[in-house]
Formats: C-alpha cells, sequence, structure tokens
C-alpha cells in the first residue's frame, strides 16, 4: 500500500520569503513522486516529478523537491515566494505496484505581500 | 491545442436525479481516470479506465458509474445512489497505468445536489 502526508493544510509566507511544503510518503517498493499545483476553481498541474536518477528535482515556476529515502519524504521548495504561486499544492506516490497515484490532502499557500 | 475539456463547469441537480458528466480528451492517451475532489481531502479515485471498453473500481465507486466506448470520452454518471453527491469532479488521463506517467487534469465540474 502506498500513502502520502502533507503536514500543514495552510502554509502562510510573506511574498519574497522562503517557501516550503512538507511531503511524506509510505510506499514498500520504490516510489515515484510527483508535485502538482492546482489554482482555484481548475484542474491540476504538473510542477515536478522524481522517478529515478538524480534526488534534486526541477520543476516549473522555480519550484524544486529533494527525494530523501532515509526520511521517506519529497518536500518542495521555492527560494523567493511570489504572488502568483498562492494556490493548493498536492504531493502524491505511485509505485510498481500500482502507477496510479495516491494523492495527500493538500496544502494550500498563502502569499502576503 | 491538445487537453481536457470537462462540461459543463457548474451543474446543479434535484436530488434523485442522475446526472452525467462529460469528460473529452485530444491527447491520444489510453487511460484517463475520475476524482473526486473535497476541501481538506485531497483527491480520491472514482474510476479508472486503462482502454476502451475496460474500466475498474477506484477507491469510491458506490454510487458512480462510467463508460469507455470511445478512446477519447470518458464519461461519469452520479446515480441517485450516490449519498453525497455534491462535490468538484475532476477528469484527467495520462497515456497509460503501466508506469509512472504524469497525469493531465481537465478543469472540472463543480456539481451542486440540493
Amino acid at each position: 500500500a502506498q500513502s502520502v502526508t502533507q503536514l500543514g493544510s495552510h502554509v502562510s509566507v510573506s511574498e519574497g520569503a522562503l517557501v516550503l511544503l512538507r511531503c511524506n510518503y509510505s510506499s514498500s517498493v520504490p516510489p515515484y513522486l510527483f508535485w502538482y499545483v492546482q489554482y482555484p476553481n481548475q484542474g491540476l498541474q504538473l510542477l515536478l516529478k522524481y522517478t529515478t536518477g538524480a534526488t534534486l528535482v526541477k520543476g516549473i515556476n522555480g519550484f524544486e523537491a529533494e527525494f530523501k529515502k532515509s526520511e521517506t519524504s519529497f518536500h518542495l521548495t521555492k527560494p523567493s515566494a511570489h504572488m502568483s504561486d498562492a494556490a493548493e499544492y498536492f504531493c502524491a506516490v505511485a509505485s510498481g505496484g500500482s502507477y496510479i497515484p495516491t494523492f495527500g490532502r493538500g496544502t494550500s499557500l498563502i502569499v502576503h505581500p | 491545442d491538445g487537453g481536457i475539456t470537462q462540461s459543463p463547469k457548474y451543474l446543479f441537480r434535484k436530488e434523485g436525479q442522475n446526472v452525467t458528466l462529460s469528460c473529452e480528451q485530444n491527447l491520444n492517451h489510453d487511460a484517463m481516470y475520475w476524482y473526486r475532489q473535497d476541501p481538506g481531502q485531497g483527491l480520491r479515485l472514482i474510476y479508472y479506465s486503462q482502454i476502451v471498453n475496460d474500466f475498474q473500481k477506484g477507491d469510491i465507486a458506490e454510487g458512480y458509474s462510467v463508460s469507455r466506448e470511445k478512446k477519447e470520452s470518458f464519461p461519469l454518471t452520479v446515480t441517485s445512489a450516490q449519498k453525497n453527491p455534491t462535490a468538484f469532479y475532476l477528469c484527467a488521463s495520462s497515456i497509460s497505468v503501466a508506469g509512472p506517467y504524469e497525469q493531465y487534469f481537465g478543469p472540472g465540474t463543480r456539481l451542486t445536489v440540493t
């Protein structure tokens, strides 16, 4: 079985501050990990994904995430928040057992001017 | 432009009525999915389809039905048996379910049942 835990349903940062959204996963086999972003009343869009290889993954809009097997984590970061980053962020895990991803509950990022 | 379309964006129904949500993709993807999204609960899988004329139940299939008669189309019917149908419904597609492929999402349909 696979599962994802996103710590913090809401994260609030000031514009220009570091963004850190936490994701921990559980998987009995090597995982494939994804971060998606959802703007209000829209579908999800892929930010980045980890499958194999380099553990630091760069995505769109300046976001990156690092796969840490020892910590079973895949936290999402961005050095400097923009107002346009305000959205809901979802972490998801898939594995060889089932390539259909399991999504976390989401973290709402709030950016203050 | 390739992508996924869902219609309508907003849908209102009376309790006891069945309602069908449309999902069409022109990405030539084999796999299609339906998710339900409720505040604070993330995305929950209702049904998925690997190929035409085949579909599988997800985690919360009760009260829902689907069909996959064409590769491009994967409509979802919310039946009167669904106890709490008011939600945001998302359709997605991917190249296949046989690998860790990115899912592409439609804009969603917000269903309100009163």
